[in-house]
């Protein structure tokens, strides 16, 4: 069965901090990799995905994550971060070529950002 | 305005009684998704449906029903049965189902509270 493990169940920065949320993934074939993000009183929404190509993919909002398969990872960055980047952020996965079932996600991320 | 729509908002149930989660989308979307968030716990997926008069159980399905009579509407019916009501219910679509590559769209999401 596959599993998402996010490093950080909370994480508070000032504005214009970097930001690097981590992720490791657990799944014993090709992965679809996602970063989602819910901003308070909104609904849950796409940052970026990863599916193939090149491992270094960019999102809405500046963000980007990196794909790195010998690690199992796909961390989520942004060089500088805003107080409306506040909001929890949550990695996924599913298995490749099928699509058999749903998401598997992280347990999430709470990142606070002060002005 | 395209999107899915969740009600109720806010939804109290006593003890021993079933309650439906209604979910529409106009988005003309063949896959749906229904997945509960507990705080600390990520998104866990209950059932997820490819087609219409198709669906699928998920990681928790134990406890809860859904049906798919029409490609826009995939109501979820938390039972008696199930142990733990009390969460966020999130509903999902996608494209189709193909491969895990689509992006989820979600609504705005159902809070349970059994008294």
């Amino acid at each position: 069965a596959q599993s998402v493990s996010q490093h950080n169940h909370h994480v508070i920065l000032s504005e214009a901090a970097s930001l690097e949320l981590g992720c490791n993934y657990s799944y014993g074939g090709t992965v679809n990799l996602f970063w989602y993000v819910q901003y308070p009183g909104q609904h849950l929404q796409l940052l970026l995905k990863y599916f193939s190509g090149d491992p270094l993919v960019k999102g809405i909002k500046g963000f980007e994550a990196e794909f790195i398969k010998s690690k199992f990872s796909f961390n989520l960055r942004k060089p500088s971060v805003q107080w409306s980047d506040t909001a929890e952020y949550f990695c996924a996965v599913n298995g490749a070529g099928g699509g058999a079932d749903g998401l598997t996600f992280g347990k999430g991320t709470h990142l606070i950002i002060q002005p | 305005d395209g999107g899915i729509t969740q009600s109720p908002k806010y939804l109290f149930r006593k003890e021993g009684q079933n309650v439906t989660l209604s979910c529409e989308q106009n988005l003309n979307h063949d896959a749906m998704y229904w997945y509960r968030q507990d705080p600390g716990q990520g998104l866990r997926l209950i059932y997820y449906s490819q087609i219409v008069n198709d669906f699928q159980k998920g990681d928790i399905a134990e406890g809860y029903s859904v049906s798919r009579e029409k490609k826009e509407s995939f109501p979820l019916t938390v039972t008696s049965a199930q142990k733990n009501p009390t969460a966020f219910y999130l509903c999902a679509s996608s494209v189709a189902f193909r491969a895990g590559t689509d992006t989820q769209y979600f609504g705005p999401g159902t809070r349970l509270t059994v008294l």
